[in-house]
């Protein structure tokens, strides 16, 4: 497998703009998670799935901030409209069970200008 | 919810010398600890992990002790390398009814010195 796959790799997009951000879990891997990482805020949990089905979204910072899981081979993190402090290094990360090893993507760079 | 407090932020170590970096949580029913590290643009990666019927675990210079009663865990690096300098986090499971998630802490950048 090879491993955890985000797209894309970095994303400069304007303010107000609608942004996606995409991750390919390792193929049966169970869970998913979307973190956020900040020099300010560290790695945040923004929401996690299991079985596809959001389980906690408490992380995700406000409405303009959404993330499904159509099947078990894809999920987006969409922030409609992007501001300037949303710009992070954005982790997927998937896992198979419990008190197992979550194994994260290359993470996706954004800069909203 | 969990909570998890990690120390030092930042540590320098001479090449070969040892690097110890601690951690504390909130819930006692966590039971998962892994540590990560991070290299600079990449994704953080497990190193070593501990579940909370063991004490201690080691693998090469790499070990991990957790103390439940008392409730922190530490990462003990022994004859650090360059190699080794990047940024480290401890986790903790967190369980409710649906599932499990981690809570990280806020990193410990480790810079070992040549």
């Amino acid at each position: 497998d090879a491993g955890v796959i985000q797209s894309p790799r970095h994303e400069v997009t304007e303010m107000g703009q609608e942004v996606t951000l995409r991750c390919k879990p390792i193929s049966g891997h169970d869970y998913l998670f979307w973190y956020r990482q900040t020099m300010m805020r560290g790695l945040e949990l923004l929401i996690y799935f299991n079985n596809n089905v959001p389980i906690d979204d408490s992380g995700m910072p406000e409405d303009r901030f959404s993330a499904k899981m159509p099947n078990a081979s894809f999920s987006t993190l969409k922030i409609q409209p992007s501001e300037p402090r949303d710009s992070a290094v954005y982790f997927c990360a998937s896992r198979w069970g419990l008190n197992t090893e979550a194994f994260f993507g290359q993470g996706t760079r954004l800069t909203v200008v | 919810g969990e909570n998890v407090e990690q120390h030092p932020s930042t540590l320098s170590v001479q090449e070969g010398d040892s690097a110890v970096i601690k951690c504390t949580y909130s819930d006692s029913a966590s039971n998962y600890f892994p540590w990560y590290k991070q290299e600079l643009g990449k994704g953080p990666q497990l190193i070593i992990d501990i579940r909370s019927n063991v004490g201690e675990k080691k693998d090469q210079r790499i070990a991990v002790t957790l103390n439940k009663t008392a409730k922190h865990f530490s990462l003990h690096i022994t004859e650090t390398q360059p190699e080794d300098s990047a940024v480290y986090f401890c986790a903790a499971s967190s369980r409710d009814n649906y599932g499990q998630n981690f809570v990280f802490g806020p990193g410990t950048r480790l810079s070992v010195l040549p």
